[in-house]
């Protein structure tokens, strides 16, 4: 199975700032990975997907970049709303596996 | 747009069988695929596999032995057959439709069950 690790595992931010969640795969996936962001007791929402293109609906202060087995979501300007986990995915090859999530706290 | 719907026991006994199930509505089950992941308490996600409208089928090898998925075009449903149950799968049940290469775009809101002894 391809590993993903996501750095850091938590952190803590403040509105306004901006914020970097790093997804490192085991294996060059040919920028299949998608992005989501978890409420508490609430379903995932797809963010990014393709590495970097961003889901309809989805504020433009997400973006993701990346190739190769390194990626990376950032968030321009954090709302208050972006309290939450976010998750890479990679969808390349099966089976589909997801990283152990990232918690972004108030700080 | 499409809505996911997750329906199924919440309490289910150890050793025995889960059966959930997942109803599309205000989208057709064609040309998708459909997949079930899950989520233990306070863990992160895990994936147990897809179903592709023709019934074609992709699991998770941790689980393939359990694990049955179904597609029912007629009701727009699809479903998840898990055997053998323990304490290990208790978890929260979503159902997601997936794009191509492109994530899972839709979601149920899941379903919370719980495997007692």
């Amino acid at each position: 199975d391809i590993q993903l690790t996501q750095s850091p595992s938590f952190l803590s931010a403040s509105v306004g700032d901006r914020v970097t969640i790093t997804c490192r795969t085991s294996q060059v996936i040919n920028n299949y990975l998608a992005w989501y962001q978890q409420q508490p007791r609430k379903a995932p929402k797809l963010v990014i997907y393709a590495a970097s293109t961003l889901q309809s609906g989805v504020p433009s202060r997400f973006s993701g970049s990346g190739s190769g087995t390194e990626f990376t979501l950032t968030i321009s300007g954090l709302q208050p709303e972006d309290f939450a986990t976010y998750y890479c995915q990679q969808l390349n090859i099966y089976p589909w596996t997801f990283g152990q999530g990232t918690k972004v706290e108030i700080k | 747009q499409v809505q996911l719907q997750e329906s199924g026991p919440g309490l289910v006994k150890s050793s025995e069988t889960l059966s959930l199930t997942c109803t599309v509505s205000n989208g057709s089950i064609g040309s998708y695929y459909w997949n079930w992941v899950r989520q233990p308490p306070g863990k992160g996600l895990e994936w147990i596999g897809f179903v592709y409208y023709t019934g074609t089928t992709v699991y998770n090898p941790s689980l393939k032995s359990r694990v049955t998925i179904s597609v029912d075009r007629s009701k727009n449903q699809f479903s998840l057959r898990l055997t053998s149950l323990t304490a290990a799968d208790t978890a929260v049940y979503f159902c997601a439709r997936e794009r191509v290469t492109k994530g899972f775009d839709t979601w149920g809101q899941g379903a919370q069950v719980t495997v007692s002894s």
